[in-house]
């Protein structure tokens, strides 16, 4: 089975510009969850999507969002970049059900540079 | 905030068993103990978890306290590729992993 692929995998923007990160789950999986990754933060949860939905959102501004297509594909997007978003933006995808054990496979990470 | 603390960085050498502990003192009757590993320039990778028995697979084994406010992750032989940043973790109230600053494990050949 293909893992969890995102792209691009480095990316530069200036302060001000958006960028639209994407993620392909694991083949079956139906829930994507997005996590920011910075020296100072650590891990942090952004949101969760299954089967199209946002299930589950944390503690981050508007200008972080999310959408889950059809075949569990999702993508982020950052408005009005700031510096401080420079981070590394990690998917992890997983079955999602509610019941027993949902292990979550996570992807390379994208990392975003914002100057 | 990470509802699991874990000493910054630990040693060992390789072919030597690791302990990593955890505490977890603040964990409900019902949810797992995870353990996630993150490599150099990788994503994080699933190791084990656990519930209240302890648990082996081919990577690690789990130790739980009975009284579940502490585990200890279990590395019988560390090897050169098992340097990485381990990371013991509960989930949040919506379900996400919440993450800790984690374990930096070093292995000397």
């Amino acid at each position: 089975k293909a893992g969890v692929t995102q792209t691009p995998r480095y990316l530069i923007k200036t302060r001000g510009q958006q960028v639209t990160l994407s993620c392909s789950p694991i083949s079956g999986h139906r829930s994507v969850s997005w996590y920011q990754q910075t020296p100072g933060q650590g891990l942090q949860f952004l949101f969760e999507y299954f089967s199209e939905t946002q299930r589950n959102k944390g503690n981050f501004p508007g200008r972080f969002s999310g959408r889950q297509f059809s075949n569990s594909r999702s993508e982020m997007n950052v408005s009005t970049l700031e510096l401080g978003d420079s981070a590394l933006y990690l998917c992890a995808s997983s079955l999602g059900g509610t019941s027993g054990y949902n292990e979550q496979f996570f992807g390379p990470g994208t990392r975003l540079t914002v100057l | 905030d990470a509802k699991t603390t874990q000493p910054n960085s630990m040693e060992s050498n390789e072919e030597e068993p690791v302990h990593l502990p955890c505490n977890h003192s603040t964990i409900s009757g019902t949810d797992y103990i995870h353990w996630y590993r993150q490599l150099p320039s990788q994503g994080p990778e699933y190791v084990i978890h656990g519930l209240t028995s302890n648990v082996n697979n081919r990577m690690a084994s789990l130790a739980i306290a009975e009284d579940r406010k502490s585990s200890t992750l279990i590395l019988h032989r560390a090897t050169l590729r098992d340097a990485a940043v381990y990371y013991c973790i509960e989930r949040g109230s919506q379900g996400n992993l919440i993450f800790g600053k984690g374990t930096k494990l070093s292995v000397k050949p």
